[in-house]
């Protein structure tokens, strides 16, 4: 099993900070990379499915980028409020399966 | 919301009893997949399905069998179940049509089991 790593485990911040995260994949047989956002108590959404190495993808205060060279993917949240505290998961495809395989999450607390 | 259905949403259970976990989609997606979630270990992938009747392992699949006869039912069986076992449930589907893995997956509601 090829792992997806993230980092920081958690991340405890101000309400107006900025923050990121980084996930971590195998750059072989890369075939896509996800982000989710999962509330306590909900089930995980999708933010983001990226495909392409150099893309870039935003939603409103939240942006990632992708690397499938080197491996990585940044998650930002600019201006950080507290209801963007939840645990944010990346996942990950490879081209020889079908499985999508997450990361164990960065968890982050926003305070006002 | 994705239309996505797991039963039951929670289930008590004794240590060597089979249990059967259902996932029933409306969406028509491809791909079926069983998570569990426990602490520390965010989602790991159980077993997962791209089409009826096909199915692989994924990183935790001892004790755990899987079946998916028609498209929108995946069943998740514990054969003996465990101590181990106890977690939350997870399902989940992409795809909604073209093979493609570059989709967004949908996640059931969970179903939390506990294994006494």
């Amino acid at each position: 099993i090829l792992n997806v790593e993230q980092s920081p485990q958690s991340l405890h911040v101000q309400e107006g900070d900025s923050t990121n995260f980084t996930c971590s994949f195998p750059s072989s047989n890369f075939y896509a990379l996800h982000w989710y956002r999962w509330e306590t108590a909900k089930s995980p959404e999708a933010l983001f499915v990226m495909t392409l190495n150099g893309d870039e993808k935003k939603k409103g205060r939240i942006s990632a980028t992708l690397n499938t060279k080197e491996g990585y993917s940044y998650l930002y949240i600019k201006g950080s409020q507290p209801e963007d505290s939840a645990t944010y998961l990346c996942a990950w495809n490879s081209n020889s399966g079908y499985a999508l395989n997450f990361g164990k999450g960065t968890s982050l607390l926003v305070t006002p | 919301d994705a239309g996505i259905t797991q039963s039951p949403r929670h289930k008590v259970t004794e240590t060597g009893t089979p249990v059967t976990l259902r996932c029933h989609q409306t969406e028509n997606h491809r791909y079926m997949y069983w998570y569990r979630q426990d602490p520390g270990h965010g989602l790991r992938l159980i077993h997962y399905s791209y089409g009826v009747k096909d199915t692989d392992k994924g990183e935790v699949s001892d004790g755990y069998s899987v079946s998916r006869s028609k498209t929108e039912d995946f069943l998740l069986t514990l054969e003996s179940a465990t101590s181990s076992q106890t977690s939350v449930y997870f399902c989940a589907i992409s795809d909604p049509g073209g093979g493609h893995l570059n989709t967004e997956a949908f996640f059931g509601q969970g179903t939390r089991l506990t294994v006494v």
